[in-house]
């Protein structure tokens, strides 16, 4: 079985200081690993993905992520945060082979960036 | 990715009853699914919508309380039934077309049972 672990219910930080949002997995064979955002009263939002090759990915509004294999990590991070960053971040995976295309989620973080 | 459009956006239903929630996609897609997010919180996967077909439903969800439809490559339908106040929750659809490709979100249905 495969699953996510968010560690950090809620990330504080302030505007213009990098972020991370940490994220670790478990998953039988290799991994496809993605990063979702949402807003309130809002659905998900895919930022960005790692599928294979290169272990830093770049996605979407500045955000990029780095696959770790020996850590089983997928950390997302971005240089300069921004006020309209703050919202609620789930990092997700499934299997390259097997489980249907089902994803599993971590429980989510929510990112608060302050003044 | 594609565009999902969901309906009803929210709701506020009487205990006993059924709603229905549709889910249309703006191009073909292989693969449907249907999740229940409590607000604030992860996302449960509740089954999978099989063109053609009989959903596939994770443990803990039955197709008696969660019947689901999925005509065709583009439409799929979530019922909740017999509600009651636990089943107050969001309820999202989500489509895929597969391999690497990421999966993408209607906007949700925020349902309240009173």
């Amino acid at each position: 079985a495969q699953s996510v672990a968010q560690p950090e219910d809620q990330v504080n930080v302030a505007e213009g200081n990098p972020l991370t949002v940490k994220c670790t997995y478990s998953v039988s064979g290799n991994p496809y690993l993605f990063w979702y955002v949402q807003y309130p009263n809002r659905g998900l939002q895919f930022l960005l993905k790692y599928i294979t090759g290169d272990n830093l990915v770049k996605g979407s509004y500045g955000f990029e992520a780095e696959f770790n294999k020996s850590q089983t990590s997928f950390h997302l991070k971005k240089p300069s945060a921004l006020v309209s960053d703050s919202a609620l971040y789930f990092c997700a995976v499934r299997p390259v082979t097997g489980g249907g295309n089902k994803l599993t989620f971590g429980t989510g973080t929510q990112l608060k960036v302050e003044l | 990715s594609a565009v999902i459009s969901q309906k009803p956006s929210r709701d506020i239903c009487q205990r006993g009853t059924s709603l229905t929630i549709q889910c249309q996609v703006d191009s073909q897609v292989t693969m449907m699914f249907w999740y229940r997010q409590q607000p604030g919180q992860s996302l449960t996967l509740i089954a999978t919508a099989n063109q053609g077909s009989e959903a596939t439903y994770e443990s803990g969800f039955v197709i008696d309380k969660f019947p689901i439809s999925r005509p065709n490559l583009t439409f799929s339908t979530l019922t909740v039934s017999n509600m009651s106040p636990e089943d107050s929750s969001i309820y999202l659809c989500s489509g895929a077309f597969g391999g690497n490709t990421e999966a993408f979100f209607g906007q949700g249905t925020r349902l309240t049972v009173v």
